[in-house]
């Protein structure tokens, strides 16, 4: 079946520490994207890539950082320099270049101690 | 600087009942909206669209009306069912390349 992965689903992080989260896609979509949700706030872009090799920071970019090298993935890192990384982050792609239709993951929930 | 509002965070609908969730923008560049619907714990999965050319589009029970001048939009679910109960965000882009922008949700619970 096409869709995305990711992992984990659930994550623990000490303070200062950075951590990984993987995106993977099959469904052959050029452009993938990478979320962030708070409680009681819409979804906030961190990064997109609508190509391989290339990616631009969207609104939260700070205190994290991409990959694309391969179409059918786009980890993201979050580093010790995100002050609040605790959250539920998003992994999204589609098919159209910018923001079409999206197509999201399961989610992620990083939680640091 | 919240350019998409869903100003109710929770609604909660009778069975069989129709739903409407409610969504205001303030940049009138915006030209395609989009409803998405969110279960716990899982990502968002697409519902429903309308670009700004359009006042409404009907897919199924659920129906998206668009007010240009009124710079807003509601979705309509009718009749109502149990696993409606989610999460409802909505969300606008400018211009094909132009991100989307999200409203912080809407909880939608319908009871039996």
């Amino acid at each position: 079946d096409g869709g995305i992965t990711q992992s984990p689903k659930y994550l623990f992080r000490k303070e200062g520490q950075n951590v990984t989260l993987s995106c993977e896609q099959n469904l052959n979509h050029d452009a993938m994207y990478w979320y962030r949700q708070d409680p009681g706030q819409g979804l906030r872009l961190i990064y997109y890539s609508q190509i391989v090799n290339d990616f631009q920071k969207g609104d939260i970019a700070e205190g994290y950082s991409v990959s694309r090298e391969k179409k059918e993935s786009f980890p993201l890192t979050v580093t010790s320099a995100q002050k609040n990384p605790t959250a539920f982050y998003l992994c999204a792609s589609s098919i159209q270049g910018v923001a079409g239709e999206l197509f999201f993951g399961e989610g992620s929930r990083l939680t640091v101690l | 600087d919240q350019q998409v509002k869903q100003n109710s965070p929770s609604l909660s609908v009778q069975e069989g009942r129709i739903s409407i969730l409610n969504c205001d923008y303030t940049n009138s560049m915006f030209d395609y909206f989009l409803w998405y619907k969110k279960y716990p714990a899982e990502g968002p999965t697409f519902l429903i669209s309308i670009s700004s050319i359009k006042d409404k589009n009907e897919d199924g029970r659920f129906t998206v009306f668009l007010n240009k001048s009124a710079k807003h939009l509601s979705l309509h679910i009718v009749p109502s069912q149990p696993g409606d109960s989610a999460v409802y965000f909505c969300a606008a882009r400018r211009d094909s390349n132009y991100q989307l922008i999200w409203g912080a949700g809407t909880k939608l619970i319908i009871k039996p």
